[in-house]
Formats: C-alpha cells, sequence, structure tokens
C-alpha cells in the first residue's frame, strides 16, 4: 500500500513562494503519476498538477504560471513550488497518487499552509 | 474547462434510506468520472472510478452510473458512516486536467 507524507513550512508570506514535499513509501516512485490538491478551509478541492517520474509535468491552466513541480527518484520525493502566494492560496495541501491519469487513489494526510503576514 | 455541477447541495436522509447524488458535466468526459468521500476533518477517500468501479474496500451499497454528461452515485441503504461530503472528479480528454465538483452533503 502506497504512503504519501506530505513536508513544509505551515506559514508563508504573502509574496514568498509555498514549498512543499511529498515523501513516498510503500512503493516504488515510478509506479504512478503524482498529484497536488489543495482544499481551503471549509471550500472544496482543487487539481494543482502532477508529474511522472521521468519529470513530465502537467499544470492546472488557472495556476499555472506560478507553479512548479519536481521530482527525485533517489529520494522518492516529489516537490511543489507556488511563487506569490497571496491569502488565497491557503488551503490544505494534499500529495496524492494518479492512477492510470484518472483517478487519486492514495492521499496524503494534507498540511495546512497559511499565507499571513 | 470542464464544469462539473452536483445537487443536491445538501442531501439530508436518515439511516437506511437510499441516497442518490448526481454530477453533471458541462461537456462530455465520457466515463472518466470518479467519486470521493470525505468525512469533518479527514482525507478524501476514492469511492467510484471510471463512472462505475468501486474502489478497493468499499462496500457494495455503492454503485454509481453515468456517461458523458450525466452520473449518478446511489448509497442503497444508508449507514451512519455514509455521513460525509461526496464530490465527483473529471478528467479532461487531452491533456489531461482535473476538476472537482462542489461537494453533495449527505445528512443526517
Amino acid at each position: 500500500q502506497v504512503q504519501l507524507q506530505e513536508s513544509g513550512p505551515g506559514l508563508v508570506k504573502p509574496s514568498e513562494t509555498l514549498s512543499l514535499t511529498c515523501t513516498v513509501s510503500g512503493g516504488s516512485i515510478t509506479s504512478h503519476y503524482w498529484t497536488w490538491i489543495r482544499q481551503p478551509p471549509g471550500r472544496g478541492l482543487e487539481w494543482i498538477g502532477y508529474i511522472y517520474f521521468s519529470g513530465n509535468t502537467n499544470y492546472n491552466p488557472s495556476l499555472k504560471s506560478r507553479v512548479i513541480m519536481a521530482i527525485d527518484r533517489s529520494k522518492n520525493q516529489f516537490s511543489l513550488n507556488l511563487t506569490s502566494v497571496t491569502t488565497a492560496d491557503t488551503a490544505v495541501y494534499y500529495c496524492a497518487a494518479l492512477q492510470q491519469l484518472t483517478r487519486f487513489n492514495f492521499w496524503g494526510l494534507g498540511t495546512l499552509v497559511t499565507v499571513s503576514s | 474547462d470542464i464544469v462539473l455541477t452536483q445537487s443536491p447541495a445538501t442531501l439530508s436522509l436518515s439511516p437506511g434510506e437510499r441516497a442518490t447524488l448526481s454530477c453533471r458535466a458541462s461537456q462530455s468526459v465520457g466515463t472518466y468520472l470518479a467519486w470521493y468521500q470525505q468525512k469533518p476533518g479527514q482525507v478524501p477517500r476514492l469511492v467510484i472510478y471510471d463512472a462505475s468501479n468501486r474502489a478497493t474496500g468499499i462496500p457494495a451499497r455503492f454503485s454509481a452510473s453515468g456517461s458523458g454528461t450525466d452520473f449518478t452515485l446511489t448509497i442503497s441503504s444508508l449507514e451512519p458512516e455514509d455521513f460525509a461530503v461526496y464530490y465527483c472528479q473529471q478528467r479532461s480528454n487531452w491533456p489531461p486536467e482535473f476538476t472537482f465538483g462542489p461537494g453533495t452533503k449527505v445528512d443526517i
């Protein structure tokens, strides 16, 4: 069973960069596409983007100009950088496994990132 | 962009009753439709994928159908643990992009 764990700062200042890492265990990072999804407090889910072990990426068009994802196969980790954050980026950020490019079948527990000065 | 609409926003039912949730897409998504269950303070859990396939460990009281633009999730007889928010999610054809519906809350 694949397990995922998000890590990173819980507080980011406006205009700075939000950086999160997801560590994959219980499976190979070559076995899935890997994705980030966020959920503002009390609201719905928003897909941010995905990355494959080859490094190929695809991002949500609404966030594309601010998102960079990377993968480190040697550490079984992938990461999210979201630049120029505002308070609207405050959310629980989940990393998840994207199976067969259709559904999110394994999720991390999520990490709350608050954007505030 | 493909927009998903879910109805009703809230479904107030009792244990043992049947729940029928609807998800409509603004354009055809074929069968690239999944459903997730999220309880308060918990992580979303995959319930249904490819429009009608139950995910691993999901009880048989959950069923789903649909293709194209109209999809339904049915819970045949609600158990107390089924009260949650249910989100539908679609994948666009190419390049693959994903959106979620706003959710239906199944409430006691």
